[in-house]
């Protein structure tokens, strides 16, 4: 059974950071990963889609990379601004594509 | 165009009582998937829809949660008996075919539940 891990679980930095969210899971046959962003009392908006086949993923300010063979993937977002404040969380398909596992979600918040 | 959408937004009901809640997806998209998501148990996948195919309830937590999907569109997730650990956030996703390897999901705006 897939786990999906992030870490860390809450994170506060400066406005201007460069920072790295990170995310692992325990069954490395996958065939891609998703990042989504979840505000307040709202739903989940996905960020970043990467197929097994490629290494990493850019959109914008943020890139997202995966590594099947150790189990991991990142979320990097460069120069932070207070509206990326929100929850970020990763998640897995299942072997069939029929169900995503979410690891618990790392709470961003960035100061002014 | 549009996204996915969810109604009700907020739903307060009565231990006890059924509830049921409403997903549209996104037109064109044949995969639907509702999940839960909780304080205590963050995000669970309950069901999973795939156009005609016998739907995945694999995730439902008891018989008292059901979900069906009418002419491969709309979708509704029903609760019997309401009970307080039921209490919430249902979120209903929608994507094209769920093939091997998946497809991004879209998610809608979720339906928050409280059962007193």
């Amino acid at each position: 059974k897939q786990e999906v891990t992030q870490i860390p679980a809450a994170l506060s930095v400066p406005e201007g950071e460069n920072l790295v969210l990170n995310c692992s899971f325990t069954d490395s046959a996958i065939y891609n990963l998703q990042w989504f962003r979840q505000d307040p009392g709202k739903g989940l908006t996905s960020l970043l889609l990467i197929q097994s086949s490629q290494r990493e993923q850019t959109s914008g300010r943020l890139n997202a990379s995966l590594d099947k063979s150790s189990g991991r993937s990142t979320l990097y977002i460069a120069a932070s601004q207070p509206g990326d404040s929100a929850t970020y969380l990763c998640a897995a398909p299942n072997n069939a594509g029929n169900m995503l596992t979410f690891g618990g979600g790392t709470r961003l918040m960035v100061k002014p | 165009g549009a996204g996915v959408s969810q109604s009700p937004s907020n739903k307060v009901t009565e231990k006890g009582k059924d509830v049921e809640l409403r997903c549209d997806p996104i037109s064109g998209h044949t995969a639907l998937y509702w999940y839960r998501q909780s304080l205590g148990q963050g995000l669970e996948f309950l069901i999973y829809f795939q156009g005609n195919s016998a739907p995945d309830k694999s995730g439902l937590p008891s018989d008292r949660f059901s979900a069906e999907r009418t002419g491969g569109s709309v979708s509704t997730l029903t609760i019997q008996r309401t009970q307080q650990e039921d209490s919430a956030v249902y979120l209903c996703a929608s994507s094209f075919s769920s093939q091997r390897g998946g497809r991004t999901q879209y998610f809608g705006p979720g339906t928050r539940l409280l059962v007193l």
